[in-house]
């Protein structure tokens, strides 16, 4: 079957440091995967996205990797602030549909 | 940037009534919507992809006749939880595809309804 798993369901770290998200999946083979942000109970917000064949991809203190030989993402916030601090999400697209996994909440300390 | 609106945002209900939802795509126009349901500290989990001027796609296990899509425009998407019961209390949230980006990717959410059946 398909899945989807995002490491952790919580990470805490000290402000300034380097927040890591891992997104592992399986049985899916994806066009692209996005990361969202979501805060409580708000919808999620589009952060970035990284298609198949782009190894890296970044926006101002994000990077994303994506390894599809070891079917995962990596999601990197650097110089972490108080106002990271939210639910990310990982979402894989499968015949223009997504498919989200169940998030990893990070709440950075000041 | 595009924007969604959902409305309402939250709804407190009785058991056996039904609660229309509105999604609205405010400076775009959307042909695909996709509702989805989260439950609290799980992931969002699609319900059915909805094409403008056609009948909604619903995922494995999803009722169709429980939950009613209708997506008559470029700019409006509804959904309808009928004859609601306690276990349909959840997070509903729309998303939506601007015209032209199928293969962008990128999905412009709403804010979310909170739907409580008492």
């Amino acid at each position: 079957s398909q899945k989807i798993e995002q490491n952790s369901e919580a990470l805490n770290i000290q402000e300034g440091k380097t927040a890591t998200l891992t997104c592992n999946y399986t049985n899916y083979s994806p066009a692209y995967l996005q990361w969202y942000r979501q805060d409580p109970g708000r919808g999620p917000v589009f952060l970035l996205l990284i298609r198949e064949n782009e190894k890296e991809k970044r926006k101002e203190r994000l990077k994303v990797t994506f390894d599809t030989t070891l079917k995962q993402s990596l999601f990197h916030i650097t110089a972490s602030q108080p106002a990271d601090s939210a639910t990310y999400l990982c979402a894989l697209a499968n015949d223009y549909k997504l498919s989200f996994g169940a998030g990893t909440t990070v709440t950075v300390r000041a | 940037g595009a924007v969604v609106s959902q409305h309402p945002s939250w709804v407190i209900c009785k058991s056996g009534t039904s609660v229309k939802i509105e999604c609205r795509s405010l400076d775009f126009q959307a042909t695909t919507m996709f509702w989805y349901r989260q439950f609290p500290k799980q992931s969002l989990m699609l319900m059915a992809t909805s094409n403008e001027g056609s009948k909604a796609t619903y995922e494995q296990g999803v009722e169709k006749d429980k939950f009613l899509i209708n997506h008559a425009s470029l700019t409006l998407s509804t959904l309808t939880v009928t004859s609601a019961h306690p276990e349909d209390s959840s997070f509903y949230i729309c998303s939506a595809r601007a015209k032209g980006q199928i293969n962008t990717g990128e999905l412009f959410f709403g804010e979310g309804s909170r739907l409580t059946v008492l």
